[in-house]
């Protein structure tokens, strides 16, 4: 079975400032990766995924994640936060079925 | 472009009540699924359908029943509402497959439902 842990329910950074969201999974066969973003009262909007290939995958709005098997990891960051960015996260992962992690809340503050 | 859609978008219910959360799509997807989101546990399967006549169990069924008569419908039933239901639920769509291999989940703008 596959699981994620998102280290961290809120995080709260200045605009301007590294985002830096983490995310850690489990998985026995390898997995899919994603990270999703969820605004206020929407549907969750898919922002990259990792398949097979290149570890560092781009995403919309700039942001990015790099898969690194050594550490079973998907950690999302964007260089520099804008306020529009304050929403929730979430990191799913798959092998037969998605499971997401707990989510986190993103915080941008002027 | 519709995408999936959810009806209703908020509903109140009271203990031992039934009702039906419906979700259809557009894409001609043969994956659908249900979850449900509540705070500081992320979104959990509650059923899924790999295409129409086909159901199974996610992570937390108990309570709900499915079905899947064509490939755009896939209603979620609350035969006995109970507060512990009183939550967001999301429907969710995926061209292949059990949504695994095949990537992306497109989802609906959820459904709120309190249970008194």
């Amino acid at each position: 079975a596959q699981s994620v842990t998102q280290l961290g329910s809120h995080v709260s950074v200045s605009e301007g400032a590294l985002v830096l969201l983490r995310c850690n999974y489990s998985s026995s066969v390898p997995p899919y990766l994603f990270w999703y973003v969820q605004y206020p009262n929407q549907g969750l909007q898919l922002l990259l995924k990792y398949t097979t290939g290149a570890t560092l995958v781009k995403g919309i709005n700039g942001f990015e994640a790099e898969f690194k098997k050594s550490e079973t990891s998907f950690h999302l960051t964007k260089p520099s936060a804008h306020m529009s960015d304050a929403a929730e996260y979430f990191c799913a992962v798959t092998s037969l079925d998605m499971r997401f992690g707990a989510g986190t809340r993103l915080t941008v503050k002027p | 472009n519709a995408g999936v859609t959810q009806t209703p978008k908020f509903q109140v219910l009271k203990t031992g009540q039934s009702m039906t959360l419906q979700c259809a799509q557009d894409m001609n997807h043969e994956y659908m699924s249900w979850y449900r989101q509540d705070p500081g546990m992320g979104l959990r399967l509650i059923h899924y359908s790999v295409g129409a006549g086909i159901t199974d169990q996610g992570e937390v069924p108990n309570g709900y029943n499915v079905s899947r008569s064509t490939t755009e419908d896939f209603p979620l039933r609350l035969l006995s509402a109970a507060p512990s239901q009183t939550s967001v639920y999301f429907c969710a769509s995926s061209p292949l497959g059990r949504g695994s291999k095949s990537g992306e989940l497109f989802f609906g703008e959820g459904s709120r439902l309190t249970v008194l």
